[in-house]
């Protein structure tokens, strides 16, 4: 089955700092999502993008999609303390099922 | 808006034993879903379930048994707790299984001893 991978384990950027986060993922999909997950929470979704588009914003957030390359990025500006937390990107394949990536901790110092 | 509400929160069995996990949700979607976490990494598709009484398998089924018997409620069993066991077990739903946002429940912590 596809695999959608982030690109680092774990980034960490001071309060205020721009920070992205990378994707990968192999084979065609329809969509692909980030979430965020925090300490003892289930996951909440930031963005979805679709196959067909570049990119989509969301506040502070800004997702973006290459089919070509099969990547993705997630960028947050202006950080803040209560974004530290994990970052997963999913790609939806053709049966609307979500492969998950193994995450990158984001961790936003004061 | 709704909320997903999982029970229990914390499961401590003993190897072999049967468990049950229990999800409710009142946003009126029809479409849930079961994923196991483990410790520093990504989610693993268990079950799913379109409607009342559908049953799907995901990719980790072995090993697991779900039920719908209400549209508002999907409850999840380890067949037989595997010593060592450690996991999150997270419930979601979403509107339909081509609808692509997934509201997920703050999870279930098993562990076996």
């Amino acid at each position: 089955s596809q695999l959608a991978e982030e690109n680092s384990w774990a980034l960490s950027v001071h309060e205020g700092e721009s920070v992205t986060v990378n994707c990968s993922y192999k084979t065609s999909i329809t969509a692909l999502q980030w979430y965020r997950q925090k300490s003892g929470k289930g996951p909440a979704q930031l963005i979805l993008i679709r196959s067909n588009e570049r990119e989509n914003r969301n506040g502070r957030l800004r997702a973006t999609l290459d089919t070509s390359s099969q990547s993705s990025s997630l960028s947050i500006t202006a950080t803040r303390c209560e974004d530290t937390a994990v970052y997963f990107c999913a790609t939806m394949d053709s049966n609307y099922q979500l492969i998950w990536g193994s995450g990158t901790k984001l961790i936003i110092k004061p | 808006g709704g909320i997903i509400t999982q029970t229990p929160k914390f499961l401590i069995g003993q190897e072999g034993q049967k468990l049950t996990l229990k999800c409710q949700q009142n946003f009126n979607h029809d479409t849930m879903y079961w994923y196991r976490q483990d410790s520093g990494k990504g989610l693993r598709l268990i079950y799913y379930s379109i409607t009342e009484n559908d049953l799907q398998k995901g990719d980790l089924s072995e090993g697991y048994d779900a039920s719908r018997e209400k549209k508002s409620s999907f409850s999840l069993t380890v067949t037989s707790a595997q010593k060592n066991e450690m996991a999150v077990f997270l419930c979601a739903s979403s509107i339909g299984i081509n609808q692509d946002t997934q509201y997920f429940g703050p999870g279930t912590r098993l562990l076996v001893l």
